[in-house]
């Protein structure tokens, strides 16, 4: 079956402590993307890689680090989390980047995280 | 000004009516246009795009592209309580590396 798989799905944490996001996909995509949710601002994009080992900024990058070692995986890390970093977060991947109508994006379950 | 622009709503309709929902987008460039389904607390659901000018059918959906107006429109006819949602309008700009932008959504509550 295929999907994006994104742990945990549920983390309260305080201010500072370093943790990390994992997001996997089973489709072979080359494409995958983080996104956080909060009311009223719709989704926004944190960080996108096109590649392995290609990444790049997307709208809210401040507080937030991501890698791409190999193709399946691509977590995101909050170094030193903080209160306004309290959100729901998506991972999302597609075949490739571009329009062709075979890039749907697949989203994880989400990620609902509080830092208190 | 947001890139893309959707009323927030709550907007509602009756069972068996059509649902009207509008997105407008600022860059002129854009080539892509989805319309995702969101239910509370999940993720977003694709459920149309569109590429060109004029309408999309597909089932109780028809997606509306006008380039000039840079306004992109979601009908849904015969309207189901299961329809009810936040609807996301999503745009892919001109020049971008598949950055998909959205809008912040549209509540739509279908009553029985």
């Amino acid at each position: 079956e295929a999907q994006v798989t994104q742990n945990p799905r549920y983390l309260i944490t305080v201010t500072g402590k370093k943790l990390t996001v994992t997001c996997s996909q089973n489709m072979n995509h080359e494409y995958m993307s983080w996104y956080r949710q909060d009311p009223g601002l719709g989704l926004r994009q944190i960080y996108y890689s096109m590649n392995v080992e290609v990444t790049d900024k997307g709208d809210v990058p401040e507080g937030y680090k991501v890698s791409r070692k190999e193709k399946r995986n691509f977590p995101l890390i909050l170094e030193s989390p903080s209160p306004n970093q309290t959100s729901l977060y998506f991972c999302a991947s597609s075949l490739r980047a571009g329009k062709s109508s075979g890039n749907t994006i697949y989203f994880g379950e989400g990620s609902w995280l509080t830092v208190v | 000004q947001k890139e893309v622009e959707q009323n927030s709503g709550p907007l509602s309709v009756p069972e068996g009516a059509i649902a009207s929902l509008n997105c407008t987008y600022s860059d002129r460039g854009s080539q892509s246009f989805f319309w995702y389904r969101q239910y509370s607390g999940k993720s977003p659901e694709l459920i149309m795009f569109i590429y060109s000018n004029g309408d999309k059918e597909d089932g109780r959906f028809t997606a509306q592209l006008n380039k000039a107006s840079q306004y992109v429109s979601l009908l849904i006819r015969d309207s189901q309580p299961s329809d009810s949602a936040t609807y996301l309008c999503a745009v892919i700009s001109s020049g971008s590396a598949r950055q998909l932008t959205f809008g912040s959504g549209t509540q739509l509550t279908v009553l029985p």
